[in-house]
């Protein structure tokens, strides 16, 4: 089993769609959450932390469940400009703060 | 906010040569640098992980022989492909642990773009 799990999509949504996407972890000890986005040839730019209670940033919602090891990104009212895949971080509670990504989902927004 | 820098964004080389990967933390000490590798559609896979001072921490699979690290100081770390293959072609990213922030967020560098012919 991987570490770290991500539905690849494509999700392909119209603007104006809410679009959940999810990510398990393998790890019960994992201490910390981060949801990234990446566009195409670029690299990985934090989009938000994941805080036990759940968190938002705009149109963003991040939540955690511990107790089934996943979390979830939650996008209200896409843009065409969300477009790109979506990493889900996880650092594990051992092994000197090592970060291990999920493969990444995609999300094509169109009009 | 934190940035990381890279040189070469971009190289060629031909089979055989070696090339040297600079990753830079700009305006913070790095204690910690990580280096990944991208092949096209696929996840970042780290490779490595660089601690100031000491030798470089290799991930199952990774040659260390070929993939030569060095992290001399707070803000430098190097990556070297050695003897390079087209096989080696790929996204070379580093990313940065700010030392005074905690060991939470990672600053990714813009990426290094290798193609050996």
């Amino acid at each position: 089993r991987k570490e770290v799990e991500q539905d690849p999509g494509p999700f392909n949504v119209p603007e104006g769609a809410t679009v959940a996407f999810n990510c398990t972890y393998s790890n019960s000890a994992s201490q910390s959450f981060f949801w990234y986005r990446q566009d195409c040839r670029k690299e990985p730019k934090l989009l938000m932390s994941v805080y036990s209670s759940g968190n938002e940033d705009g149109r963003f919602t991040a939540q955690l469940n511990r107790a089934s090891q996943y979390i979830s990104l939650l996008i209200r009212d896409s843009k065409l400009s969300d477009s790109a895949t979506y990493l889900c971080v996880v650092i594990p509670g051992t092994g000197g703060f090592k970060t291990i990504f999920g493969a990444g989902t995609r999300l094509f927004v169109k009009a | 906010g934190a940035v990381v820098s890279q040189h070469p964004s971009r190289v060629i080389c031909k089979s055989g040569t070696s090339v040297k990967i600079e990753c830079r933390s700009l305006d913070f000490q790095a204690t910690t640098m990580f280096w990944y590798r991208q092949f096209p559609k696929q996840s970042l896979m780290l490779m490595a992980t660089s601690n100031e001072g000491s030798k470089a921490t290799y991930e199952q699979g990774v040659e260390k022989d070929k993939f030569l690290i060095n992290h001399a100081s707070l803000t430098l770390s190097t990556l070297t492909v050695t003897s390079a293959h087209p096989e080696d072609s790929s996204f070379y990213i580093c990313s940065a642990r700010d030392k005074g922030a905690g060991a939470s967020e990672q600053y990714f560098g813009p990426g290094t773009r290798l193609t050996v012919t």
